[in-house]
């Protein structure tokens, strides 16, 4: 029974076009995040909701656009892709902001060509 | 303010042998500070924790130590086993909106 599931896992696409990553978690959660994790591993946090609603929100292009229609659901849609949106994309949850063990899917292996 | 500092970035250490990673962090008001193990091709995963009014806390083989006059934590794997192999984060959670912040990693190879 998996707790927190991303959609797709892989994703190959062309530049210019527009994409979308669902995630959902079954954990009763309240708070949800995104992650991008570039080819040299390093960890950064682009977008946090809390309760639907957006408390953080670091220097991502406006192309990446988060929307969470209830507190187990946060998609993550971007616009004219480019090849550096190339990384892996990781969805995570924890019962509150900053509490407690953050709970990762699995990840969406986006690759722009 | 937010930056957690993780050092050095790659480490290895014959199968047996203890292995360290320190951290560094910024902000002393940081009270939450998890570390993460994520093997090839997996997800990152919470193996320990601490907050900071506890000073150490262990988990069989692995420990977690915290010096906030410092501001550094260190997670300590001993008789490493080739399992253990994989990219070690530690983080922070630190801010107004209780933002968790990771280190850049370290990849840990035990060699049998």
């Amino acid at each position: 029974d998996t707790a927190v599931s991303q959609t797709p896992k892989y994703l190959v696409t062309q530049m210019g076009n527009d994409k979308s990553i669902k995630c959902e978690q079954n954990l009763g959660h309240d708070t949800m995040y995104w992650y991008k994790q570039d080819s040299k591993k390093f960890l950064k946090i682009m977008f946090s909701y809390n309760n639907k609603e957006l408390i953080i929100n670091e220097t991502v292009p406006n192309r990446f656009s988060p929307k969470s229609p209830d507190k187990a659901h946060l998609n993550l849609h971007i616009n004219s892709l480019e090849l550096g949106d190339s990384a892996v994309y990781f969805c995570a949850s924890s019962q509150r902001a900053g509490y407690g063990e953050a709970f990762f899917g699995q990840g969406t292996r986006l690759t722009v060509v | 303010g937010e930056n957690v500092e993780q050092h050095p970035s790659t480490l290895s250490v014959q199968e047996g042998d203890s292995a360290v990673i320190k951290c560094t962090y910024s902000d002393s008001a940081s009270n939450y500070f998890p570390w993460y193990k994520q093997e090839l091709g997996k997800r990152p995963q919470l193996i320990i924790d601490i907050r900071s009014n506890v000073g150490e806390k262990k988990d069989q083989r692995i420990a977690v130590t915290l010096n906030k006059t410092a501001k550094h934590f260190s997670l300590h794997i001993t008789e490493t086993q080739p399992e253990d192999s994989a990219v070690y984060f530690c983080s922070q959670v630190a801010g107004a909106n209780s933002k968790l912040t990771f280190g850049k990693g370290i990849t840990l190879s035990v060699r049998p």
